[in-house]
């Protein structure tokens, strides 16, 4: 069975920083790209980030870009999203998401399996 | 960036309606659109990907088409696990973007 769990959400003052951590199982993870979406209290899905299957090919939105790092660790089964300087903006749940494709590319992707959200909170 | 444009915003029906929702990009994106559902307080679901394709263990009541800017997310017949809120998106450029919603209710 595939599982996506995050973990490392938070509440963190502006300017602060956060890793959150999306481990995974029931699936080869060396063979998935990877993205990272949010979603502010009662509002639509937002893309943040992809990393390709190899870790070669990387993606942000621009609201993110500069601040936010994507990685994986193939081996640990883990995905990982670095947030820096975080603004009130960034307040949202964040999900990791798996591609519904082996070997895809952000282009063309879908995504078929989401973990269950890490709530990230930035306030003073 | 494309944009995304649903329709109708939300929706009220009944179970064993026919339901259609409706997603415009604002340009030519092939076949590269999917559909999600989202439970409150869950995580979306894929039911739908490159416009028609029907995700593994998704009910067949849920049906895609479309082409180029204009697509549509069809339920044959509301079942009660149906109302939820459906967004489209787009995966045809970087970044993908997804449609405001459709919050499905019951009548």
């Amino acid at each position: 069975e595939v599982q996506l769990l995050e973990s490392g959400g938070g509440l963190v003052r502006p300017g602060g920083s956060l890793r959150l951590s999306c481990a995974t199982s029931g699936f080869t993870l060396s063979a998935y790209a990877m993205s990272w979406f949010r979603q502010a209290p009662g509002k639509g899905l937002e893309w943040v980030s992809f990393i390709s299957n190899t870790g070669g090919g990387r993606h942000y939105a621009d609201s993110v870009k500069g601040r936010f790092t994507i990685s994986r660790d193939n081996s640990k089964h883990t995905v990982y999203l670095q947030m820096n300087s975080l603004t009130a903006e960034d307040t949202a749940e964040y999900y990791c998401a798996k591609d519904r494709v082996a070997r895809g590319v952000l282009t063309t992707a879908s995504f078929d399996y989401w973990g269950q959200g890490a709530l990230v909170t930035v306030s003073a | 960036d494309i944009q995304v444009t649903q329709s109708p915003s939300s929706l009220s029906a009944s179970v064993g309606d026919r339901v259609t929702i409706t997603c415009r990009a604002s340009q030519k994106i092939n076949i590269y659109l999917n559909w999600y559902q989202q439970k409150p307080g869950k995580a979306p679901n894929l039911l739908i990907f490159a416009t028609s394709g029907l995700q593994s263990g998704v009910p067949s009541r849920f049906s895609g088409s479309g082409s180029g800017t204009d697509f549509t997310l069809t339920i044959s017949s509301l079942q009660p696990e149906d109302f939820a809120t459906y967004y489209c998106q787009q995966s045809y450029s970087i970044p993908p973007t997804f449609g405001q919603g459709t919050r499905l209710e019951l009548k």
